[in-house]
C-alpha cells in the first residue's frame, strides 16, 4: 500500500464551524505532513510530525490545530476560519531521515469557507 | 538558505516534439533535487530525483531530469511529449539541515496541444 488517504475530498464550512481533515497512511512513514495550496501556487508547509511529535510549526494561525493520534493518522483540526483559507490542503508522509527519500502526497481536501 | 526557481509560468509543445521544463537551484550543502507532477484537483505525483550519482536522472512515464552543478539546473524533459502531459509541473528541493523541510518553485504549466 504506497497511498496516502484524505478525507473528505471536498469541504464547505461556515466561519463559526468547527470541522476537522483527517490523513492516513499505511507505508510505515514516521513523517507527516500539512500543506496547504492556492490555485496554480506551489505548496505552503504548515505542520510536519516526526514520530508523532510537531517538529514544525511554520507560524500557522490558532485557528489551524494539527494532531498526530498515532504514526498512521493525522488529522488537521480546523476553527474559526477566514474566506483566505479557501485552499486544497494536502497531506504528505516520508520516511525521516533519509535525504534521498521522496514525498507521498494525497489527493487533498479542497476546503471552501464562506 | 535552499531555494529553487522556476523561470517560466508556462511551456507550450506540439505533440510528439521535446519538451523542457527549466528549473534553477540554490542551496548549501549537496542538493537533494526532485521534480513533481500535479493534475487538476489532485496531489502532487514524484517523477524522479536527484541526490548523487549519474547527472542523467530517468523518472517515471518517460521524463527525464539533468543535472548541471556548473549552471546549478535540473531541467525536466521528454523527448516525445504526450497530451496527458500537460499539467502543473513543480520542481523541489530538500533542506540539507532539516530533512522535513521541501522548498517549491512557482510551478510551470505545461501545455502540449494534439
Amino acid at each position: 500500500d504506497t497511498e496516502v488517504t484524505q478525507t473528505p475530498k471536498h469541504l464547505v464550512m461556515g466561519m463559526t464551524n468547527k470541522k476537522s481533515l483527517k490523513c492516513e497512511q499505511h507505508m510505515g512513514h514516521r513523517a507527516m505532513y500539512w500543506y496547504k495550496q492556492k490555485a496554480k501556487k506551489p505548496p505552503e508547509l504548515m505542520f510536519v510530525y516526526s514520530y508523532e511529535k510537531l517538529s514544525i510549526n511554520e507560524s500557522v494561525p490558532s485557528r489551524f490545530s494539527p494532531e498526530c493520534p498515532n504514526s498512521s493518522l493525522l488529522n488537521l483540526h480546523l476553527h474559526a476560519l477566514q474566506p483566505e483559507d479557501s485552499a486544497l490542503y494536502l497531506c504528505a508522509s516520508s520516511q525521516t531521515g533519509i535525504p534521498d527519500e521522496k514525498l507521498f502526497f494525497g489527493s487533498g481536501t479542497q476546503l471552501s469557507v464562506l | 538558505a535552499q531555494s529553487v526557481a522556476q523561470p517560466e509560468d508556462q511551456v507550450n509543445v506540439a505533440e510528439g516534439n521535446p519538451l523542457t521544463v527549466k528549473c534553477t537551484y540554490s542551496v548549501s550543502g549537496n542538493p537533494y533535487l526532485f521534480w513533481y507532477v500535479q493534475y487538476p484537483n489532485r496531489g502532487l505525483q514524484f517523477l524522479l530525483k536527484y541526490i548523487t550519482g549519474d547527472n542523467l536522472v530517468k523518472g517515471s512515464y518517460g521524463f527525464e531530469a539533468e543535472f548541471n552543478k556548473s549552471q546549478t539546473s535540473f531541467h525536466l524533459k521528454k523527448p516525445s511529449a504526450l497530451v496527458s502531459d500537460s499539467a502543473l509541473y513543480f520542481c523541489a528541493v530538500r533542506d540539507y539541515y532539516n530533512f522535513n523541510k521541501f522548498y517549491f518553485g512557482s510551478g510551470t504549466k505545461l501545455n502540449v496541444k494534439p
